[in-house]
Parts: structure tokens; sequence; C-alpha cells
């Protein structure tokens, strides 16, 4: 199994600019989670989902969007970047949403917004 | 919202020194996770507690939990350089683990 693929690694973006980090698990999880990691802040949570068609917001949704189409993918979308999405994104996934399931995390997306 | 605070933020150790890295939450917790992060990859799962005294380890690495369960310590015994990395806890508040809380994380150096 791959586990959480996450694509791509890294990303420049200049602000305005709309792009898409893919974000897929071959697990056959139900919850799927975007965070983000900055200096001294720990991981924030952007969006999540329980299951396919079914999304919410976390801490820190602005600027953001996800869907959930499959149970496989969980694409987040940034609609027009700023230097304060510059960070590091990491995709999660977990079996179940019990405390019994903890999540599995991809390799991250390193974005830099100018 | 729920906090975590981790202690400290960083710590360089010589090899084989015993070390000890805190998380205190400003709730009672219904789950703590410790995950590892190495530089340029994602985060690991080590341990998760979800008694109040429970105690678990995984080869040199002892994770408790206090008996109200407000705060976690993640012990590692005879650190080596592969110890090296970032722990950070994470929590859950709601019971539903839905909405995960981190902190910001401990930055261990092992110097051989």
């Amino acid at each position: 199994n791959a586990g959480v693929t996450q694509t791509p690694k890294f990303q420049v973006l200049k602000t305005g600019q709309s792009m898409t980090l893919q974000c897929a698990q071959d697990m056959n999880h139900e919850y799927m989670s975007w965070y983000r990691q900055d200096p001294g802040m720990g991981l924030r949570l952007i969006h999540y989902s329980v299951g396919a068609g079914i999304t919410d917001q976390g801490e820190v949704p602005n600027g953001y969007n996800v869907s959930r189409s499959t149970t496989e993918d969980f694409p987040l979308r940034l609609l027009s970047a700023a230097p304060s999405q510059t960070s590091v994104y990491f995709c999660a996934s977990s079996y179940g949403v019990s405390a019994n399931s903890p999540l599995h995390f991809g390799n991250g997306t390193r974005l830099t917004v100018t | 919202s729920q906090e975590l605070e981790q202690s400290p933020q960083s710590l360089i150790v010589q090899e084989g020194k015993n070390l000890t890295i805190n998380c205190t939450s400003s709730k009672t917790l219904y789950g703590l996770y410790w995950y590892k992060q190495k530089y340029g990859e994602g985060l690991i799962f080590l341990m998760m507690l979800q008694k109040g005294g429970e105690e678990k380890s995984h080869e040199k690495i002892t994770a408790k939990l206090d008996e109200k369960k407000q705060q976690s310590s993640l012990h590692i015994t005879a650190s080596q350089p592969s110890h090296a990395g970032i722990y950070l806890c994470g929590a859950d508040s709601s019971g539903s683990a839905r909405q995960l809380t981190f902190g910001s994380g401990t930055q261990l150096t092992v110097l051989p």
C-alpha cells in the first residue's frame, strides 16, 4: 500500500493564482483531513471529511475549498493564493472518526506564495 | 478551543542520555496521540493514550497520560541519533476525533 500520497511536493505560486493540492489514500479510510503547519504554531486543521460527499470546516478554512467525490481522493483548492497561505500542507486519513483511529499522514506539500 | 502546550520547544542531548517531553492541555483529553516528524516528511504515529493513568511503551519510548487526563509525557531511554526529529502531541477534546488539536512540537537533537 502507498498510504497517503500528496502531490506536488513543492509549489511556488504568485499572489492571486489558483491551484489544487492533491491527496489520495489507498487504505479505504473514511476520514480525511487537511492541516497546515507553520513555524511555532503546530498543525492547524483546515477542512475534513467523514466520507464521500461530506465535508466540514476546521479551525482555519478561509481561502480554501475541498470536495470529496470518492473515498480515495480529497483535493484542497486555493482559489486566490495569498502570501499568508505560504505553509506546509499535510493530508491525513484514518479508518474511522473514533479516538481509536490514529491519523496517517502524507509527506506534505511545501507551498510558497510570492 | 483546546490548546496544547509542549515543553521544551527544543532539546539537545548526548547519545545515551534519557529525556522527557511534556504536553499539557487546557481541557480534559479524550485521546492523546504522540507523533514523530523528520524534516521534510510527514508525521509518524507513535502511540495513543486514552485512559487516565495509562502508560504505553514501544522500544525505548514510553508515554504516559496523567490521572486527570490533562497532561502527557514522552520519555526516551538511552537516546540514539535515530530518535532525532520533531515530536508532536495531538489531542482529541471532543470524543469524536474529528478535529484534532496539535502542539507546536519539540525539536530533539541527539549528538553522537
